[in-house]
């Protein structure tokens, strides 16, 4: 089955704790990218990649980081994490030239 | 990047059809209309999109006024599993890559059985 997973799901952690988000997907798709959803603000691009080892800053990149070793993975790290950064996180994936993205389930994080 | 304007929320009834109208006078001549869902403590979720014609697929089709100044996704039927917030996303297509979607507030379809 074609699918975005994320892990964790959930995850409560104390602020400066650094962490790390996977994501992984089955679709040979180039392009990844995060967004973060917070209430009243809608969905917020973190970042994206257009392909292995090219990744961009989205609209709020403050405070992550990401990679893209593999195709297939695209891993968000928050080195240290802070209250400001709970949120509900979206990894999607696309391939070209489709323009439908695939989402994950989502990560919700909550920092202490 | 261009502007839309959504309802709030709407409500329809089970089997009933439901149009749920986008305004995005701002589009540029560039811009696809892109239509995604989400659906209660899920991932957004693709749903159609569209230049200039009519679309239609298995989920809804989508009417595209003539300027382009709005857009109408169409559930033929609405089921219970059709209550989501709708989001109408212009977005640019530059031979066929993608880009970010901006998700505005979208509208909060409510569908009563």
């Amino acid at each position: 089955e074609a699918q975005v997973t994320q892990n964790p799901r959930y995850l409560i952690t104390v602020t400066g704790k650094k962490l790390t988000v996977t994501c992984s997907q089955n679709m040979n798709h180039e392009y990844m990218s995060w967004y973060r959803q917070d209430p009243g603000l809608g969905l917020r691009q973190i970042y994206y990649s257009m392909n292995v080892e090219v990744t961009d800053k989205g609209d709020v990149p403050e405070g992550y980081k990401v990679s893209r070793k593999e195709k297939r993975n695209f891993p968000l790290i928050l080195e240290s994490p802070s209250p400001n950064q709970t949120s509900l996180y979206f990894c999607a994936s696309a391939g070209l030239p489709t323009n439908e993205q695939f989402f994950g389930p989502g990560t919700r994080l909550t920092v202490l | 990047d261009a502007k839309t304007t959504q309802p709030n929320s709407m409500e329809s009834n089970e089997e009933e059809p439901v149009h749920l109208p986008c305004n995005h006078s701002t589009i540029s001549g560039t811009d696809y209309i892109h239509w995604y869902r989400q659906l209660p403590s899920q991932g957004p979720e693709y749903v159609i999109h569209g230049l200039t014609s009519n679309v239609n697929n298995r989920m809804a089709s989508l009417a595209i006024a003539e300027d382009r100044k709005s857009s109408t996704l169409i559930l033929h039927r609405a089921t219970l599993r059709d209550a989501a917030v709708y989001y109408c996303i212009p977005i640019k297509n530059y031979g066929g890559a993608t880009n970010k979607l901006i998700f505005g507030t979208g509208t909060l379809l409510a569908v009563q059985p």
